[in-house]
């Protein structure tokens, strides 16, 4: 099976701006969790999407949301974009408990 | 208080030997833990899952679990040049996907 793939892997916004992120999953996998990993806060949980819905939602602000398709397919937003939002962003399919990661956007605000 | 710590590192072993990471998670309600593997630069790779108290072992890599305690640890044994990496312990809920992770132990093996 084809593994995660996250479009775009590379980005460069500058503050102010929104940027949307995409993840496609394993093919039968229908969970999506997405993750910012920076250098001083290591990996922070996002929010978990199942079958369309969010069903789980970490502690950051509003600027960021998410979707998922009916396709499981799944999509983030930051906007207002902060220099501290440079970060890799990784997205992760799940099965039953077990979440496999995607190769990640590394996202760079000027 | 972090939900969940790692034995601080970085952690070096000469090649051939054990190399032995820890880490505690605070949240009693925690019902599922994994190690992943993060080479420099690319994203976390899974290793092991571990549900149950006690050992699961793969390969030249043992896991064990002692909710009692709230501890999990990874045994490497045979360590080769390729284990070096940044490993990151994660612990989820029963029935969550919410996966709260360590800091990470980064290891360097020695050849």
């Amino acid at each position: 099976k084809a593994g995660v793939t996250q479009t775009p892997r590379y980005l460069i916004k500058t503050r102010g701006q929104q940027v949307t992120l995409s993840c496609s999953p394993i093919s039968g996998h229908r969970s999506v969790s997405w993750y910012q990993q920076t250098p001083g806060q290591g990996l922070q949980f996002l929010f978990e999407y199942f079958s369309e819905t969010q069903r789980n939602k970490g502690n950051f602000p509003g600027r960021f949301s998410g979707r998922q398709f009916s396709n499981s397919r799944s999509e983030m937003n930051v906007s207002t974009l902060e220099l501290g939002d440079s970060a890799l962003y990784l997205c992760a399919s799940s099965w039953e408990r077990t979440q496999y990661f995607g190769p990640g956007t590394r996202l760079l605000v000027l | 208080q972090k939900e969940v710590e790692q034995n601080s590192g970085p952690l070096s072993v000469p090649e051939g030997a054990i190399a032995s990471l820890n880490c505690t998670y605070s949240d009693r309600g925690s019902q599922s833990f994994f190690w992943y593997r993060q080479y420099s630069g690319k994203s976390p790779e899974l290793i092991m899952s571990i549900y149950s108290n006690g050992d699961k072992e793969d390969g030249r890599f043992t896991a064990q679990l002692n909710k009692a305690s709230q501890y999990v640890s990874l045994l490497i044994r045979d360590s080769q040049p390729s284990d070096s990496a940044t490993y990151l312990c994660a612990a989820g809920g029963r029935s969550d996907y919410k996966l709260s992770f360590g800091a990470g132990t980064t290891v360097t093996v020695r050849a």
